[in-house]
């Protein structure tokens, strides 16, 4: 019941398409949903949140989208670049509890040029 | 700091061995978090500290591993005994009060590969 699941597991896109990772949890308490990015060697990074009193959040080229009753967001990139070739991961948490992120095991994202 | 800094980024250990792993999270960030990532994985939530107290160590895999922050501030994870199993990423990361909305700012990591 703690599990994130992510797919697809690696998401191969042309330069100017549209890139689109989906994760799905069981756990009804998660109310916060990160979204982070990572490069080789480096820490992940936030990118967009999202809570479930909302269906979608945009900022910039990044969209979540989120369905409570499926339990299921995505994340998707518009207009990928090559520069958004890195390893993203989807997270979950309870804010009622101490703010632990359940991640998912991550989609290596290549945006061709 | 203008960041969470990890020390040192990569540690090669003899199995066996004891091995000390340090974050210093940002200025004023209270609360701070350990995570282990293994690779081709996401991270794994090992320990969480608001201010000096263990809030929760629910995530620590077996009692060879510990973790301090004596004054709230500089954390060290402790490992003890070292196994090959135990060669990961450790991520630490702060946030600026529990339940920020800006979630967490990560470091870099420590490499750890035990031998």
């Amino acid at each position: 019941q703690q599990q994130v699941k992510q797919s697809p597991q690696s998401l191969i896109v042309q330069k100017g398409g549209i890139s689109i990772i989906n994760c799905a949890y069981e756990n009804t308490a998660f109310d916060y949903f990160p979204w982070y990015q990572q490069f080789p060697g480096k820490g992940p990074a936030l990118l967009i949140a999202i809570r479930p009193d909302v269906s979608e959040k945009k900022e910039g080229r990044f969209t979540i989208s989120f369905n409570k009753s499926a339990k299921q967001f995505s994340l998707h990139i518009m207009d990928s670049q090559p520069g958004d070739s890195a390893t993203y991961f989807c997270a979950a948490s309870s804010t009622s509890g101490t703010y632990k992120y359940i991640f998912g095991t991550g989609t290596r994202l290549k945006v061709l040029a | 700091g203008a960041g969470v800094s990890q020390t040192p980024s990569n540690k090669v250990t003899e199995k066996g061995k004891y091995v000390e792993l340090r974050c210093d999270p940002i200025s004023g960030h209270t609360a701070l978090y350990w995570y282990r990532q293994s690779l081709g994985q996401g991270p794994e939530f090992l320990i969480y500290f608001q201010g000096t107290g263990a809030a929760d160590d629910s995530g620590l895999p077996n009692d060879r591993f510990f973790a301090v922050r004596p004054e709230g501030s500089v954390s060290t994870l402790k490992i003890q005994r070292t196994e090959r199993g135990d060669s990961a990423v450790y991520l630490c990361a702060s946030s600026q009060t529990l339940g920020s909305n800006y979630g967490y700012t990560f470091g870099s990591g420590t490499r750890l590969t035990v031998v």
